[in-house]
């Protein structure tokens, strides 16, 4: 249970286009959700968290006009990188908390390897 | 802002052997939870165990065990009888509240090899 989808797990596009990746929720409801970036060799860094229904709460330094963040259901979150430049080339996951009885935690998705060409 | 620091970048190992892999945060809160989470070549991010730090009693998942220290602010992770399949990168991880809202806190991360 409790199985996170991320579309699509790779993604290629031209510098100055939009790309929009999705993180589902199967198995359960995903009140808050996270997206990180990771650079190849390091740790995962927080882009933003969001909560169904509001607005997404972004770290520090994290653009929110070129990362947009949606999260208008239970279910589904997404991403929109937005006029992507090379600079965007990286491997994005998405997380969702889980609150249940015993199954405190967090669940990722499989990630999305995005190429900026 | 809790921290989380992982002191080793790199560990190898027998395959059959023990390993510890270390991990220590900085936290003024007394209850919260602690993570580890491996991530394969694949790149999916796996739990591999939790703890719950009001629990003295140290969480144990078949091959994988914890030393958790509280008072030193230690979470050691011990991986017992190690198999190829458990090569992988390592992160530590902390959950941070604050002002209603979490985050988790990630490490730098250990990468583990196992030696056949």
């Amino acid at each position: 249970g409790a199985v996170v989808s991320q579309h699509p797990s790779r993604v290629i596009c031209k510098s100055g286009t939009s790309v929009k990746i999705e993180c589902r929720s199967l198995d359960f409801q995903a009140t808050t959700m996270f997206w990180y970036r990771q650079f190849p060799k390091q740790s995962l860094m927080l882009m933003a968290t969001s909560n169904e229904g509001s607005k997404a709460t972004y770290e520090q330094g994290v653009e929110k006009d070129k990362f947009l963040i949606n999260h208008a259901s239970l279910t589904l979150s997404t991403l929109t990188v937005t006029s992507a430049h090379p600079e965007d080339s990286s491997f994005y996951i998405c997380s969702a908390a889980l609150t249940g009885e015993g199954n405190y935690g967090y669940t990722f998705g499989s990630g999305t390897r995005l190429t900026v060409v | 802002a809790q921290t989380v620091t992982q002191s080793q970048p790199e560990m190898s190992v027998q395959e059959a052997e023990t390993v510890t892999l270390s991990c220590t945060y900085d936290t003024s809160e007394s209850d919260y939870y602690l993570f580890w989470y491996k991530q394969p070549p694949s790149r999916q991010m796996i739990l591999v165990i939790r703890q719950e730090a009001y629990k003295q009693q140290n969480a144990t998942e078949n091959r994988f065990s914890v030393n958790f220290q509280k008072a030193a602010k230690s979470f050691s992770l011990k991986i017992s009888d190690s198999q190829l399949g458990d090569a992988a990168m390592y992160f530590c991880a902390y959950r941070q509240t604050q002002g209603g809202s979490e985050k988790l806190v990630f490490g730098k991360g250990t990468k583990l090899t196992v030696n056949p």
